[in-house]
């Protein structure tokens, strides 16, 4: 079936270090990818997308690369802060059956000063 | 667009009593997804819709639980009875999907800002 995997939280890093937080996924075709953040008390919001293999996605300094040979999504970031501290989600949407969209269990970031 | 809607943000209930959640999607959006998020269990997706059409709902954990979508721009999720196992933050998202269509515009979800559940 399809499901999205992602490392392990949390992760806690200081501010300025370099964030990586994997992301693997299962699934038939060609689905398009994304990460959600999720800011403590509030909803999730989308971070970046990637709707084809070899497609980058970015915002605020964070990047995601399609790897379909590797079916990888992993979430990157040159210098994190501590503002960057959320719960981030990959996701997969199918594009059959109406367009499932299944997410990853969450990381935990937490970025000290 | 104000976003996804859901209402109310809080609600605190006693065990037994039924429970009704709202939300109104992005107009012009065809697929609607009920999520529930619990510390123990994460984010979970009890139930979507596209084209107001229930698609899966194999999430949906009990009999307790049921949704709705009698228009494009309104959905309910009802909890009857309630119990305090069922107590989480709600979520409502809503998409542009048309199957098939790969890498088109808007395919992401846009998320309401939830509904926190306490059920006493």
């Amino acid at each position: 079936g399809n499901s999205v995997t992602q490392m392990e939280g949390p992760v806690t890093l200081s501010e300025e270090a370099f964030l990586t937080i994997n992301c693997t996924y299962t699934a038939t075709g060609y689905p398009s990818l994304f990460w959600y953040v999720q800011y403590p008390g509030e909803g999730l919001q989308l971070l970046l997308k990637a709707t084809k293999a070899d497609d980058k996605g970015s915002n605020k300094g964070f990047e995601a690369t399609y790897r379909k040979e590797t079916t990888s999504f992993h979430l990157e970031k040159g210098s994190v802060q501590v503002s960057d501290s959320a719960v981030y989600f990959c996701a997969l949407i199918r594009h059959n059956q109406g367009g499932k969209l299944i997410f990853g269990q969450g990381t935990e970031l937490s970025v000290k000063p | 667009d104000a976003g996804v809607i859901q209402s109310p943000r809080h609600e605190v209930t006693e065990m037994g009593q039924e429970v009704t959640l709202r939300c109104k999607p992005i107009s012009g959006h065809n697929s609607l997804f009920w999520y529930r998020q619990t510390m123990m269990r994460g984010l979970e997706l009890l139930i979507y819709f596209n084209n107001n059409v229930p698609i899966d709902d194999s999430g949906m954990p009990e009999d307790r639980f049921s949704a709705k979508m009698p228009n494009a721009s309104f959905s309910t999720l009802k909890i009857q009875p309630s119990e305090p196992r069922d107590s989480a933050v709600y979520f409502c998202a809503s998409s542009s999907h048309r199957d098939r269509v790969v890498g088109g515009p808007n395919t992401e979800a846009f998320f309401g800002q939830g509904t926190r559940l306490t059920v006493v």
